[in-house]
């Protein structure tokens, strides 16, 4: 079955690490992203991709950095920069066609201490 | 600008009906809606890319004014399985609906009891 893989599901770090979150997907789908989300907050776009070694800061790209090397894979990376890490991180992917919806991963919770 | 979602949260009875909104301050090309279960990844229910355009998904319906700048999500007799958090992701006019410019509401949480 085709999908989104995330890994890992809970992630635990010390404060000043870099830490790298994993997102597979084998749609074959062209666009990727990654989404923050904080209660009550929805989700907040951070980085997305296009095509493969194209990328574009979302809202709150500050303190994350991506890499598209493959189609099928856009890891994250959380830099000690980021002030407040401690969230749950979702990836998605779509064809880049208005009409098209997100599929998405089941995410990675991070928690930083 | 993030768009409003309302309510934030509303709670049913199994068999009710339920509106949620979702209200931009920017010319619309595009609105998502999407289900999350607690924990767990968002699931696509519809997109509506026209003014006016109604879009049905089961017992779940949806409409976009383009107007307006709002968007209405209706869930008639609704199911237990209807519970979770409700997200609208607004696409602002003038991007061709790219949905790396989505920006997505806050959220309204439906509860369906027995």
């Amino acid at each position: 079955d085709g999908g989104i893989t995330q890994s890992p599901k809970y992630l635990f770090r010390k404060e000043g690490q870099n830490v790298t979150l994993s997102c597979e997907q084998n749609l074959n789908h062209d666009a990727m992203y990654w989404y923050r989300q904080d209660p009550g907050q929805g989700l907040r776009l951070i980085y997305y991709s296009q095509i493969v070694n194209d990328f574009q800061k979302g809202d709150i790209a500050e303190g994350y950095s991506v890499s598209r090397e493959k189609k099928e894979s856009f890891p994250l990376t959380v830099t000690s920069a980021q002030k407040n890490p401690t969230a749950f991180y979702l990836c998605a992917s779509s064809i880049p066609r208005a009409n098209s919806p997100l599929h998405f991963g089941n995410g990675t919770r991070l928690t930083v201490t | 600008q993030q768009p409003v979602q309302s309510p934030q949260a509303v709670i049913l009875r199994e068999g009710e009906d339920a509106v949620i909104n979702c209200s931009s301050s920017k010319a619309l090309y595009s609105v998502h809606w999407y289900r999350q279960k607690h924990g767990e990844a968002p699931v696509f229910l519809m997109i509506l890319l026209k003014g006016g355009e109604q879009k049905g998904h089961e017992k779940i319906s949806a409409s976009f004014n383009e107007k307006k700048q709002q968007s209405s999500l209706y869930l008639t007799a609704s199911q237990l399985s209807y519970s979770g958090t409700y997200f609208c992701g607004t696409g602002p006019a003038g991007y061709g609906g790219s949905q790396g410019n989505l920006i997505f509401g806050k959220g309204t949480k439906l509860s369906v009891k027995p």
